[in-house]
C-alpha cells in the first residue's frame, strides 16, 4: 500500500463523453503529480500541485484535460470530450517520506470506445 | 532536454541468476534523486530502490544494488538471486531537485522475464 488511492480503477467510455478520475494520498505532503501511461512506455508528467496550485502543465495536456486540486489534499483530472487516443493508464502520486520519494497509486485505466 | 535511456528493451534470466539493467541519463543539474521503479503484470509502479546523488555509496535494497557513476551518468541496477517474482518492466527514473518541480523523467523501460 503506497498510501495513495485512485478511483475508478478501470473506465470504459464512449467517444465524445467526460470522464474524471480522483487521486487520494493518504499523506498530506504538498507535491502531487499525475502522469499518463500507454502501453510498453514509460510515464509522462501530465501536471503538478504543490498544495492546491498547479504550478506546471505539460504540453501533453491539451485543453479538453483540466485538474484540480481544491483543498490541497486529493485531486481531480478530467477529460472532456474524450478521444480514442486518451486511452491510457492514468498515474498519480506523491512524495513522501526520506529522501522525497515519490509513490504512485494504483492507476485509473481508460479505454476509449 | 533531460533524456533518459534504457538501452535494452527486453532482458531474460533464470531463476537465481544475477541480471544487470543499464540506464543512462543527461542532466546538467547537480541536485538529483535516482530511481529504479519495476511494473508488474499487475501494473502497479513499484518502488525497487533510491540513490542520491551526492552520496558515493552505491544503494543496496536486499537483492537489489546499483552502480552509480554519477561523472558517465549511469545507473545501472544488478538483481541478484533473481525470482520469478521480478518478472516486470524496469523503469529507471531521475528525480531532478531544481527546475522540474521534482518530477520523475521515465526511460522506455526494461522488460525482465525470469525463468524457471
Amino acid at each position: 500500500d503506497t498510501g495513495v488511492s485512485q478511483n475508478p480503477r478501470h473506465k470504459i467510455t464512449k467517444r465524445g463523453q467526460n470522464v474524471t478520475f480522483r487521486c487520494d494520498p493518504i499523506s498530506e505532503h504538498n507535491r502531487l503529480y499525475w502522469y499518463r501511461q500507454t502501453l510498453g512506455q514509460g510515464p509522462e508528467f501530465l501536471t503538478y500541485f504543490q498544495n492546491e496550485a498547479q504550478l506546471e502543465k505539460s504540453r501533453l495536456l491539451s485543453d479538453r484535460f483540466s485538474a484540480e486540486r481544491p483543498k490541497g489534499s486529493f485531486s481531480t483530472l478530467e477529460i472532456q470530450r474524450t478521444e480514442q487516443g486518451d486511452s491510457a493508464m492514468y498515474l498519480c502520486a506523491n512524495v513522501q517520506g526520506p529522501g522525497n520519494t515519490i509513490y504512485f497509486g494504483e492507476g485509473s485505466w481508460l479505454t476509449v470506445v | 532536454a533531460q533524456t533518459v535511456t534504457q538501452s535494452q528493451p527486453e532482458m531474460s534470466v533464470q531463476e537465481a541468476e544475477t541480471v544487470t539493467l543499464s540506464c543512462t541519463y543527461d542532466t546538467s543539474e547537480s541536485n538529483y534523486y535516482l530511481f529504479w521503479y519495476k511494473q508488474p503484470p499487475s501494473r502497479q509502479m513499484i518502488l525497487v530502490i533510491r540513490q542520491e546523488a551526492y552520496k558515493q555509496q552505491n544503494a543496496t535494497e536486499n537483492r537489489f544494488s546499483v552502480n552509480f557513476q554519477k561523472a558517465a551518468k549511469s545507473f545501472s541496477l544488478k538483481i541478484s538471486d533473481s525470482q520469478l517474482g521480478d518478472t516486470a518492466m524496469y523503469f529507471c527514473a531521475p528525480r531532478y531537485c531544481g527546475t522540474s518541480y521534482g518530477k520523475l523523467t521515465f526511460g522506455q523501460g526494461t522488460i525482465l522475464t525470469v525463468h524457471p
